[in-house]
């Protein structure tokens, strides 16, 4: 166990939909990144934030953003679901946000758009 | 930006053999190398990793070793066992603007009795 949680662990919903998803960080990590894992795509960073501020950005759509508040808790928020939006999305945490540092990944929502 | 190729794809070996899952980065900026193994229905669990100061390390069974002129990368395992059955990932992190982790396509690795 990672000390990262993720909620919820399944997620069905239908094209055009919003959804949320939320990350609970490991205590003391003040970082939160969330990923996407994809059959094609394989892992791909999307957004990252540090006590409260955005970061760094990856290959995150328009139609996704996300937030992290002052508990440190983040989502992340997926709007007008397409199909191809179907994947695996993780959330991991860091203590800091500059430099390198581990990663340490959440269990994950398995998101199914239909 | 950055790109990190991983090879092979799957990996069989039997009990007690070893396993080696190379992996080749394109940013010479890079100054960190994960290795991440995720079992099915779970998220990545950092295994072991490695900074660009430093050629090899090791804990216990697992070893990864650094070429930085070259810019590749390994992992071996020694003496598997079937729970190191599961998808292995490298990763590099460029220590430049970039600040992500760019991930290798993966490995699944069998474990054969």
């Amino acid at each position: 166990d990672s000390g990262v949680t993720q909620t919820p662990k399944h997620l069905i919903t239908a094209t055009g939909q919003r959804v949320t998803l939320r990350c609970s960080p490991r205590s003391g990590d003040l970082s939160v990144y969330w990923y996407q894992q994809s059959l094609d795509q394989g892992l791909q960073f999307l957004i990252q934030y540090y006590n409260g501020e955005e970061r760094a950005k990856g290959n995150i759509l328009e139609r996704f953003s996300a937030q992290q508040f002052p508990d440190l808790h983040s989502e992340l928020n997926l709007s007008s679901l397409e199909l191809g939006d179907s994947a695996l999305y993780f959330c991991a945490s860091s203590v800091v946000g500059g430099g390198v540092n581990e990663q340490f990944f959440g269990p994950g929502t398995r998101l199914t758009v239909l | 930006g950055e790109n990190v190729e991983q090879h092979p794809s799957t990996l069989s070996v039997q009990e007690g053999d070893s396993a080696v899952i190379k992996c080749t980065y394109s940013d010479s900026a890079s100054n960190y190398f994960p290795w991440y193994k995720q079992e099915l229905g779970k998220g990545p669990q950092l295994i072991i990793d490695i900074r660009s100061n430093v050629g090899e390390k090791k804990d216990q069974r697992i070893a990864v070793t650094l070429n930085k002129t070259a810019k590749h990368f390994s992992l071996h395992i020694t003496e598997t066992q079937p729970e190191d059955s599961a998808v292995y990932f490298c990763a590099a992190h460029s220590g430049g603007s970039a600040r992500q982790l760019t991930f290798g396509s993966g490995t699944q690795l069998t474990v054969l009795p």
